[in-house]
């Protein structure tokens, strides 16, 4: 079974402080992700990395930092952690099969308070 | 780019009835797609995904879901809900070849179920 673990499922962090999340998987997974939910927006993309040390994009990256050091862990990274970023963040990695229809298995997310 | 539609934010249906839940894609291709449930406080389990072959497509906890490509639909179906399928409902699609197998992901569809 794959396996993805985020390092808290709550907290709760004050404004201007430096946030880390950190997310870690079992599957020898190339690829990572992270993304925060909000009720009524669905799930956007903040950041994924598709190898070691690599890192790109995604639609909602402002804000936002990633760290991608060893293949299993993927960290999210608040530099200086406003109130607009208290949400559900959720991780997940997916392996390149090579026929696609790759689908991504998640961790139990982090619910983030910033005060 | 592709994008994914839900129109139903909420859904109510009695405990025993069928369900359909739906989805439009938009994407130029055919599409890789996927429902994921999220049960509260949990993170996302896939239910089923299709990217080829027959497109009846069955699942786990028995949903099964049908791509209509003239539709560009994949909608969500189950004969008889049970009151543990009350959860929220995620479709998602991607597009074959892209960097790190990214999906897009719909809105949700938040199922509540009636004795």
């Amino acid at each position: 079974d794959v396996k993805v673990t985020q390092s808290s499922r709550y907290l709760v962090k004050r404004t201007g402080e430096k946030v880390f999340l950190e997310c870690v998987q079992d599957m020898d997974h190339e690829n990572m992700f992270w993304y925060r939910q909000d009720p009524g927006l669905g799930l956007r993309l903040i950041y994924f990395s598709y190898d070691v040390k690599m890192k790109e994009k995604g639609d909602i990256p402002e804000g936002y930092s990633v760290s991608r050091e060893k293949k299993e862990r993927f960290s999210l990274i608040l530099e200086s952690a406003s109130t607009n970023q208290t949400s559900m963040y959720l991780c997940a990695s997916s392996a390149n099969l090579g026929t696609g229809g790759n689908e991504q298995y998640f961790g139990p997310g982090t619910r983030l308070t910033v005060t | 780019a592709q994008s994914v539609t839900q129109p139903d934010i909420h859904i109510t249906v009695s405990e025993g009835a069928s369900l359909e839940l739906r989805c439009n894609y938009s994407y130029g291709a055919t599409p890789y797609l996927f429902w994921y449930v999220q049960s509260p406080g949990q993170g996302l389990q896939l239910l089923l995904k299709y990217f080829s072959g027959d497109t009846l497509v069955q699942g786990i906890k028995g949903f099964e879901a049908e791509f209509k490509r003239s539709q560009s639909s994949f909608n969500l179906r189950k004969p008889s809900v049970h009151w543990s399928d009350a959860a929220e409902y995620f479709c998602a699609v991607g597009a074959p070849g892209n960097a790190g197998n990214m999906l897009t992901f719909g809105g949700g569809t938040r199922l509540m179920v009636k004795p």
